[in-house]
């Protein structure tokens, strides 16, 4: 049972727009959502997170929305430069258990 | 403050032996996490260490295990390997784990059995 989903595998967005990457959940008891940009061959790095009793969470050129009520939440980057070319993860928990990925979404931003 | 260190960064080993990974936390960080990355199946969560107690387990053989020594770097093991446990291991730290706390990774540790 996947409890967090990301349903595009892929997108291609073009230097400069907006870049909007989707997250579902279904564990209604998560309360902590992060999202996580991934190079190949290397770590996860953290990129933003936000808490359940937000809807919105906001860093330069990131911004995450959290809609509870639709278990959904998304990751918005604008603009979009190429080197924001990566994997990026939504992962989610609640109290001491262990985070939660989703599969991932491959951005490629077009010059 | 230096991130998350992993060592060895490259590993081949033959199947049926074994295997140490090791992971230095960021200074203060008490939890440690561990995760296998595979093609196609996103970070699956092997298991957590806090304070030198396993927290957390994920669905993994008990071929499969770890420790977290009292300056909270960890290692993992795993026995009898096997060829589908080549995967990129990652390794994660937090200030004390769980909601609320982001988790900060290292660079993993790519281990290719033959």
């Amino acid at each position: 049972d996947q409890q967090v989903k990301q349903n595009s595998p892929s997108l291609s967005v073009q230097e400069g727009r907006i870049s909007i990457l989707n997250c579902d959940y279904t564990n209604s008891m998560f309360d902590y959502f992060l999202w996580y940009k991934k190079y190949p061959a290397e770590g996860p790095t953290f990129l933003i997170s936000i808490s359940s009793i937000k809807d919105k969470n906001e860093d330069g050129r990131f911004t995450v929305f959290l809609n509870k009520s639709a278990k959904h939440l998304s990751l918005h980057i604008v603009p979009s430069q190429p080197g924001d070319s990566a994997v990026y993860f939504c992962a989610a928990n609640s109290g001491n258990t262990p985070l939660v990925f989703g599969k991932g979404t491959r951005l490629s931003v077009i010059a | 403050k230096a991130g998350v260190t992993q060592t060895p960064r490259y590993l081949i080993k033959t199947r049926g032996q074994q295997v140490t990974l090791s992971c230095s936390p960021i200074s203060g960080h008490r939890s440690v996490s561990w995760y296998q990355q595979t093609p196609g199946q996103g970070l699956q969560f092997l298991f957590e260490y806090f304070s030198e107690t396993q927290r957390n387990k994920g669905n993994f053989p008990g071929r499969f295990s770890g420790r977290q020594f009292s300056n909270s770097r960890s290692e993992m093991n795993v026995s009898t390997l096997e060829l589908g446990d080549s995967a990129l291991y990652l390794c994660a730290s937090s200030l004390r784990g769980g909601s609320g706390y982001e988790q900060y990774f290292g660079p993993g540790t790519r281990l290719t059995v033959t």
